[in-house]
């Protein structure tokens, strides 16, 4: 079935440090690709998304592109700050057309920590 | 527009017991999405409603779950018999589905379901 592959963590940084959390996912159809992260106590929102190849997703500093040649979606960050530490998922919606468009398929999350 | 809402936000029951959670979806959103997470996983898709159908339900979803969203707008989730396996955090996402094309999913804060 559809899945979805993350960079095991946790994954701890110190401040200014560059970020690199790898996500790879299963190659059916053309799935949009979404980042999502959790902070400490807070629930899921999302960071940045793609919805074609070679698109290039951005938010807060984050970056992440859309490479269907590698099926991966790797999310970068070039500085890292201690407001940074939370959970981030990588997440594809697959489904071409008909009614089970639209459902996310998560990754096992990867936990970040970044100290002063 | 206030988001996304679930309530109760925490819930203790003893195994045996029936449990109902409640999701109030971003209010011109078509789309309603219930998934399940457990202790450092990502979340799991259970169900999802498009108006007030239920177009598609996981395999995760056994015969005590059942789900409604009976005017297409707030969704209730129902566990009967709960036993301590469904222990996890229910998240609800709304999202506008047009033309074919689904946007992005907006989560709930969750509700916490503790069977003891």
């Amino acid at each position: 079935g559809n899945s979805v592959t993350q960079m095991e963590g946790p994954v701890t940084l110190s401040e200014e440090a560059f970020l690199t959390i790898n996500c790879t996912y299963t190659a059916t159809g053309y799935p949009s690709l979404f980042w999502y992260v959790q902070y400490p106590g807070e629930g899921l929102q999302l960071l940045l998304k793609a919805t074609k190849a070679d698109d290039k997703g951005s938010n807060k500093g984050f970056e992440a592109t859309y490479r269907k040649e590698t099926t991966s979606f790797h999310l970068e960050k070039g500085s890292v700050q201690v407001s940074d530490s939370a959970v981030y998922f990588c997440a594809p919606v697959y489904g071409a057309g008909g009614t089970s468009y639209g459902k996310l398929t998560f990754g096992q999350g990867t936990i970040l920590t970044v100290h002063p | 527009d206030t988001g996304v809402s679930q309530d109760p936000r925490h819930k203790i029951t003893k195994r045996g017991q029936n449990v109902t959670f409640r999701c109030d979806p971003i209010s011109e959103h078509n789309r309603l999405y219930w998934y399940r997470q457990t202790l450092g996983q990502g979340p799991e898709f259970l169900t999802y409603f498009q108006n007030e159908a239920q177009l598609e339900k996981s395999r995760l979803l056994s015969d005590r779950f059942s789900a409604e969203r009976p005017k297409g707008s707030f969704s209730t989730l129902e566990i009967q018999r709960t036993e301590q396996g469904d222990s996890a955090m229910y998240l609800c996402a709304s999202s506008q589905m047009a033309g074919g094309i689904t946007d992005t999913q907006y989560f709930g804060p969750g509700t916490r379901l503790t069977v003891l």
